[in-house]
């Protein structure tokens, strides 16, 4: 099983819809995840992390974290072409080791 | 703040030779430094660790001969890809960790693509 799994998709939906981004992870142990933004050819961006469980709001997005279920989210709001982009869910596994999902392909359609 | 530069941006070389790909940190001291790659569509695989003045830390599976890390200054780091083959090619990244600011997070270069022919 692996640590981090993510819907590779890809996901199209159009301007302004709520999107949904999920992960699952495997080890309860785990306490901080990250969500990142990779632009096409480019490095990944931190979008937002979460401590243990709950919720996270910057602006049109809300990282969620449920650890009973071992599940995370990442919800943008008012989606605009311009997020379009892939999404990445990371976990810190012990001081420093990220561990991604695989990344999921989001297109928002103007 | 906290940007992490990579040179060059994209490589092609033949098969056989040898590639370097430097990162550094632009405007904070980066005590460790770490080397990824992606391939297509794929997600990033973290190759190795690598600590300031120290030898660094590879992943499993990742050959340490093939793929020689240096990072002799608080502010570079360097891959070397020896030998290179066809199989090498894919999108190297690197991140880097500011240590004064106590956070976990890891700022990421904008990333190499390497072609081997």
């Amino acid at each position: 099983q692996k640590e981090v799994e993510q819907d590779p998709g890809p996901l199209s939906v159009p301007e302004g819809a709520i999107v949904s981004l999920n992960c699952t992870y495997s080890n309860s142990a785990f306490q901080y995840f990250m969500w990142y933004r990779q632009y096409s050819r480019k490095g990944p961006e931190l979008l937002m992390y979460t401590y243990s469980s709950g919720n996270k709001e910057d602006g049109r997005f809300t990282a969620q974290v449920d650890k009973s279920s071992k599940y995370i989210s990442l919800f943008i709001r008012d989606s605009q072409p311009s997020d379009s982009a892939t999404y990445l869910c990371a976990i810190l596994q012990g001081a420093q080791k990220l561990v991604f999902g695989q990344g999921t392909r989001l297109t928002i359609n103007p | 703040g906290a940007v992490v530069s990579q040179h060059p941006s994209w490589v092609i070389c033949k098969s056989g030779t040898s590639v370097k790909i430097e990162c550094r940190s632009l405007d904070f001291q980066a005590t460790t430094m770490f080397w990824y790659r992606q391939f297509p569509k794929q997600s990033l695989m973290l190759m190795a660790t690598s600590n300031e003045g120290s030898k660094a830390t590879y992943e499993q599976g990742v050959e340490k001969d093939k793929f020689l890390i240096n990072h002799a200054s608080l502010t570079l780091s360097t891959l070397t890809v020896t030998s290179a083959h066809p199989e090498d090619s894919s999108f190297y990244i690197c991140s880097a960790r500011d240590y004064q600011v106590g956070s976990y997070e890891q700022y990421f270069g904008p990333g190499t693509r390497l072609t081997v022919t």
